[in-house]
């Protein structure tokens, strides 16, 4: 079993539309990163959190360090927002990050 | 502020050969982190430089090695390639050595495929 699971792996959506992705891991962490990878490769770091919940512009991230789980919203879905979005965890005690398998999000028009 | 670059972008190999990637950090930044991306494993961490010696590394066999430079530079090299290293090479740059509440800062990637 991974140490982090991301569902769904897969969305499909309408612009406009409310989205949710979660993340769940089974380990004690020092922090949770929501990563976006665009088709290309390249991943930009979105937000960084250790408790309760982060927002930038349309984005915002939630964390219960209780519950083990994370979500990702994107309030006023639009196409540009179509990508890949990775959870990853840095371990308490490690100094490395692991990744969930991420979630491919298309938002159509 | 320049991001961090990948040279080169892609690349193609044979089976046995031997590869060598660059990163070139943020200016300023001090550690270099790989990682390699496959459809099957997702991202994985393979090692972390910093002042020019290794303080992190990931499971992966010998044949993955790296070094820095004192320009914070990193390379990263495969040797006797197999087709299963086909592969997203990522690497990371960030201020100082890895810890929980620094941010990483990912450069476009080599896409590696080894044929």
């Amino acid at each position: 079993k991974n140490e982090v699971e991301q569902s769904p792996q897969n969305l499909t959506a309408q612009e406009g539309e409310f989205i949710t992705i979660n993340c769940s891991y089974s380990v004690g962490i020092s922090a949770l990163h929501w990563l976006q990878q665009h088709p290309g490769g390249g991943i930009v770091s979105l937000f960084m959190l250790s408790s309760g919940k982060k927002k930038h512009g349309r984005l915002i991230a939630t964390i219960n360090i209780q519950e083990k789980h994370s979500s990702l919203h994107i309030t006023a879905s639009h196409p540009r927002d179509s990508a890949v979005y990775i959870c990853a965890v840095t371990l308490r005690g490690a100094q490395k990050l692991v990744f969930g398998q991420g979630t491919r999000l298309t938002i159509n028009p | 502020k320049a991001g961090v670059t990948q040279t080169p972008r892609y690349l193609i190999k044979t089976r046995g050969q031997q590869v060598t990637l660059s990163c070139s950090p943020i200016s300023g930044h001090r550690s270099v982190s790989w990682y390699q991306q496959t459809p099957g494993q997702g991202l994985q961490f393979l090692f972390e430089y910093f002042s020019e010696t290794q303080r992190n590394k990931g499971n992966f066999p010998g044949r993955f090695s790296g070094r820095q430079f004192s320009n914070s530079r990193s390379e990263m090299n495969v040797s006797t390639l197999e087709l299963g290293d086909s592969a997203l090479y990522l690497c990371a740059s960030s201020l100082a050595l890895f810890r929980a509440d620094h941010e990483q800062y990912f450069g476009p990637g080599t896409r590696l495929t080894v044929t």
